[in-house]
């Protein structure tokens, strides 16, 4: 049972442009929701992280938002960049404050972004 | 952020044989490292937590005598792969996260192929 779904396997986006990448979660124990990029054959980056008790966090081009009623989040980029192509996983987790805890991956999603 | 150094980055291993994957952080204590496996096209499975000094937890479904976990110092966490068979053929993560931390991190990963 996957409790981090991500349901789009790709995305492809122009450079300059947004990129949207959802993720939705069935477990309403978790409480602390991260994005990490993952390039080949490379362990995950973190990228941005949202707390339950939010619905936006920011860091420079990356926007987090979360519903936590529709169970949803989602991440956003603008503008991306041809850099920012890689596969981006959302990750879950129940304990309170940070990843510390066992996270919970979606399968993730590949963003190419076309120059 | 913080540094999580894995090694092998890849090894090839002969059918039976057993192989040993580090993680060390190296510049915090890691109290707690956890171990995952991803599969072509899937999410990060969680194979295992790891405290230091004491036993570690494993996910349902992951055998326990198969895949040895060792966190025996604040710095350093082994994952032995014993009597690999070709299907343990996988790319293996660690992350690790220490009392100050609330975000854990990741090592670079180690392909293992199993011939």
């Amino acid at each position: 049972d996957q409790q981090v779904k991500q349901n789009s396997p790709s995305l492809s986006v122009q450079e300059g442009r947004i990129s949207i990448l959802n993720c939705d979660y069935t477990n309403s124990m978790f409480d602390y929701f991260l994005w990490y990029k993952k390039y080949p054959a490379e362990g995950p980056t973190f990228l941005i992280s949202i707390s339950s008790i939010k619905d936006k966090n920011e860091d420079g081009r990356f926007t987090v938002f979360l519903n936590k009623s529709a169970k949803h989040l989602s991440l956003h980029i603008v503008p991306s960049q041809p850099g920012d192509s890689a596969v981006y996983f959302c990750a879950a987790s129940g304990g309170s404050g940070g990843s510390n805890y066992k996270l919970t991956f979606g399968k993730g999603t590949l963003l190419t972004v076309n120059p | 952020g913080a540094v999580v150094s894995q090694h092998p980055s890849r090894v090839i291993c002969k059918s039976g044989t057993s192989v040993k994957i580090e993680c060390r952080s190296l510049d915090f204590q890691a109290t707690t490292m956890f171990w995952y496996r991803q599969f072509p096209k899937q999410s990060l499975m969680l194979m295992a937590t790891s405290n230091e000094g004491s036993k570690a937890t494993y996910e349902q479904g992951v055998e326990k005598d198969k895949f040895l976990i060792n966190h025996a110092s604040l710095t350093l966490s082994t994952l032995t792969v014993t009597s690999a068979h070709p299907e343990d053929s996988s790319f293996y993560i660690c992350s690790a996260s220490g009392h100050l931390n609330t975000e854990a991190f990741f090592g670079q990963g180690t392909r293992l192929t199993v011939v």
